[in-house]
């Protein structure tokens, strides 16, 4: 089946800090993958949308330039929370859509990543 | 403006029972609407879909009935095992278009079963 990786699963970083998230898909290529945020006893929120090789498309609210996303291939997209606050502190997940042309494509989510900021 | 909701946040059966998971959405634009399951430290998987187009949709012991005037959807799980024990996600997107749409979550319902 479908694998989605996401590195690291846990990150501690101090405030003022930047914090990359790597997420891979590993026996598909992605044309899109989703960046998702989630809060504490609240849904997965989509932050934004990555297609290989163009600029990110970010959901209403979210900075693009606090949450850098980079789609450089097929299999990796990257979140880089630049000058975290302790407001950051969530959990991040990624999904990759594997395209096959239709647009109920399933998703395949990674396994998150659980950022906390101090 | 919580669009597909998820009222009930855990839910206990025992082995052998049903477990019947309820969503609602406010959306009429929702065309599409999926499951997942979520173990802990572990991204969701997908469970079942449905198509607007249909009110029933049935895999294995999972069946997703879809209530399209009352705007509310269920997970039917029969007969529920302790390896069901997770926590559901109901999401649900527009109709297609020809492109991708955004596919909105609910916050999800935290399974038990009882063994």
């Amino acid at each position: 089946g479908a694998v989605v990786s996401q590195h690291p699963s846990r990150v501690i970083c101090k405030s003022g800090t930047s914090v990359k998230i790597e997420c891979r898909s590993l026996d598909f290529q992605a044309t899109t993958m989703f960046w998702y945020r989630q809060f504490p006893k609240q849904s997965l929120m989509l932050m934004a949308t990555s297609n290989e090789g163009s600029k990110a498309t970010y959901e209403q609210g979210v900075e693009k330039d606090k949450f850098l996303i980079n789609h450089a291939s097929l299999t990796l997209s990257t979140l880089t929370v630049t000058s975290a606050h302790p407001e950051d502190s969530s959990f991040y997940i990624c999904s990759a859509r594997d395209f096959r042309g239709f647009v109920t494509d399933t998703q395949y989510f990674g396994p998150g990543t659980r950022l906390t900021v101090l | 403006d919580q669009q597909v909701k998820q009222n009930s946040p855990s839910l206990s059966v025992q082995e052998g029972r049903i477990s019947i998971l309820n969503c609602d959405y406010t959306n009429s634009m929702f065309d599409y609407f999926l499951w997942y399951k979520k173990y802990p430290a572990e991204g969701p998987t997908f469970l079942i879909s449905i198509s607007s187009i249909k009110d029933k949709n049935e895999d294995g012991r999972f069946t997703v009935f879809l209530n399209k005037s009352a705007k509310h959807l269920s997970l039917h799980i029969v007969p529920s095992q302790p390896g069901d024990s997770a926590v559901y996600f109901c999401a649900a997107s527009p109709a297609g278009g020809g492109g991708y749409q955004k596919v909105t979550f609910g916050i999800g319902t935290k399974l038990q079963v009882i063994p």
